[in-house]
């Protein structure tokens, strides 16, 4: 079955640190698409990254930089000298290509992130 | 360019009644998706529309219907509302290739009394 696990309910960091945000994943597909979503308090989900399953390679976007790892179902997100704007929740998602969901997002509980000036 | 566009932005209705919910995608994109988003939860995936077909449904009852228009633009349609239909109510678009990124509107939120 497919199924996106964020561990992490909550998080509360102090300006200036730097934070990850675990993702762990589960796919029967061996092609197939990994997100992630940062939903500010207004409630539109606004696009951060994809990554398909045959690109392991590490992403870096200024202060954002993502972690996936095939090998662990992993697809970890960091944000380096976290700000107040970062201060969010961020959801994992899942997108098989052949599998049960076809196409739609699978998300997770997302992680709720709170950056203390 | 504009965005994936939601209306209305807040509905409130009664148990029973029937709610209709509109989405246009963003230009270029032919692919709707409708989420259902409860309060502390991530999104569950209502059905998606293409080519003015359901092509995918996620565990909703029949209650739950939708539309797609010629122009891509999309309705959801949600009947005899239950207290529990409450929520936060998100389209979004994409191209028909099924790894594209899917883009967000700013969501409906429903109220159910």
């Amino acid at each position: 079955a497919q199924k996106v696990t964020q561990a992490q309910t909550e998080i509360s960091v102090v300006e200036k640190e730097d934070v990850t945000l675990d993702c762990v994943y589960e796919t029967r597909d061996t092609t197939y698409y990994l997100f992630w979503y940062k939903q500010p308090p207004s409630g539109e989900l606004v696009f951060l990254i994809r990554r398909n399953s045959f690109d392991e390679q590490n992403e870096i976007s200024g202060r954002y930089s993502w972690n996936f790892q095939k090998s662990t179902s992993s697809f970890n997100f960091t944000i380096t000298a976290s700000q107040v704007v970062d201060s969010a929740v961020y959801f994992c998602a899942l997108s098989e290509a052949y599998g049960g969901s076809q196409g739609n997002l699978i998300f997770g509980k997302g992680t709720k992130l709170s950056v203390k000036p | 360019d504009a965005g994936v566009t939601q209306s209305p932005t807040h509905l409130i209705k009664t148990r029973g009644q029937q709610v209709t919910l509109r989405c246009s995608p963003k230009s270029g994109h032919d692919t709707v998706s409708w989420y259902q988003q409860a309060l502390g939860q991530g999104p569950q995936f209502i059905f998606q529309y293409y080519e003015e077909e359901e092509r995918q449904r996620g565990n909703f009852p029949d209650r739950f219907s939708g539309h797609q228009f010629p122009n891509y633009s999309s309705e959801l349609n949600v009947n005899a509302l239950l207290l529990g239909d409450s929520a936060l109510y998100l389209c979004a678009s994409s191209t028909t290739y099924r790894g594209d990124t899917q883009y967000f509107g700013p969501g409906t939120r429903l109220t159910v009394l």
